[in-house]
């Protein structure tokens, strides 16, 4: 089956550095991948389309500049949380549709960001 | 805007059917999803309805009304590590939104 991975799995920073989480299609091309934020006990919230070769679309009252998204390949989109502070401490997901068929989005795993 | 709505929480007893409902009010519908998400964990894959009618997929089953704006999502045979949060989540244009999902607990 379909697999999305995440790296890291969970991170721990100081506020005020940046922090990178990878997402990878592992046995698919994904020209387009979707990252969401979860709050504990909320559901997950788009944040922005990653779109391979182009720049990533954002959903309103998402910042652009704080969280930065780039679609290097047709296997990897990474998200970079910017100066982070405490309150962007969540958990990060990011998916990815496999092409034809129902476009069902596959999940990565996720990854834990706990901004000190 | 996007609205979708579904009871916070449940509760039911290993063996027993349970039916968790979702409705929706979306600019856009290209597709209804559920998933299971256990704590912790990204959500999986469980159904998905464009069409009206029922989807019928082992012990879940999933039901779609587009006119209504109305889904629900059929759990039989309740099995103790089916206690999870059910996320139903609509697909506008490629993205998917998702409503606040519904925490099953399953009793013995």
């Amino acid at each position: 089956g379909a697999v999305v991975s995440q790296h890291p799995s969970w991170v721990i920073c100081k506020s005020g550095t940046s922090v990178k989480i990878e997402c990878r299609s592992l046995d698919f091309q994904a020209t387009t991948m979707f990252w969401y934020r979860q709050f504990p006990k909320q559901s997950l919230m788009l944040m922005a389309t990653s779109n391979e070769g182009s720049k990533a679309t954002y959903e309103q009252g998402v910042e652009k500049d704080k969280f930065l998204i780039n679609h290097a390949s047709l296997t990897l989109s990474t998200l970079t949380v910017t100066s982070a502070h405490p309150e962007d401490s969540s958990f990060y997901i990011c998916s990815a549709p496999i092409a034809g068929g129902t476009d069902t989005q596959y999940f990565g795993p996720g990854t834990r960001l706990t901004v000190l | 805007g996007q609205n979708i709505d579904q009871p916070t929480e449940m509760t039911a007893t290993e063996g027993a059917i349970v039916q968790i409902n979702c409705t929706y009010q979306t600019s856009g519908f290209n597709g209804l999803f559920w998933y299971q998400q256990h704590a912790g964990e990204a959500p999986t894959f469980l159904s998905y309805n464009v069409l009206d009618g029922l989807e019928e997929k082992g012990r879940f089953s999933s039901f779609l009304s587009r006119s209504k704006g109305y889904s629900y999502l059929l759990l039989k045979e309740l099995q103790m590590k089916d206690s999870a949060s059910y996320l139903c989540a609509v697909r506008d244009l490629g993205r998917l939104y998702f409503g606040r999902g519904t925490q099953l607990t399953v009793w013995p």
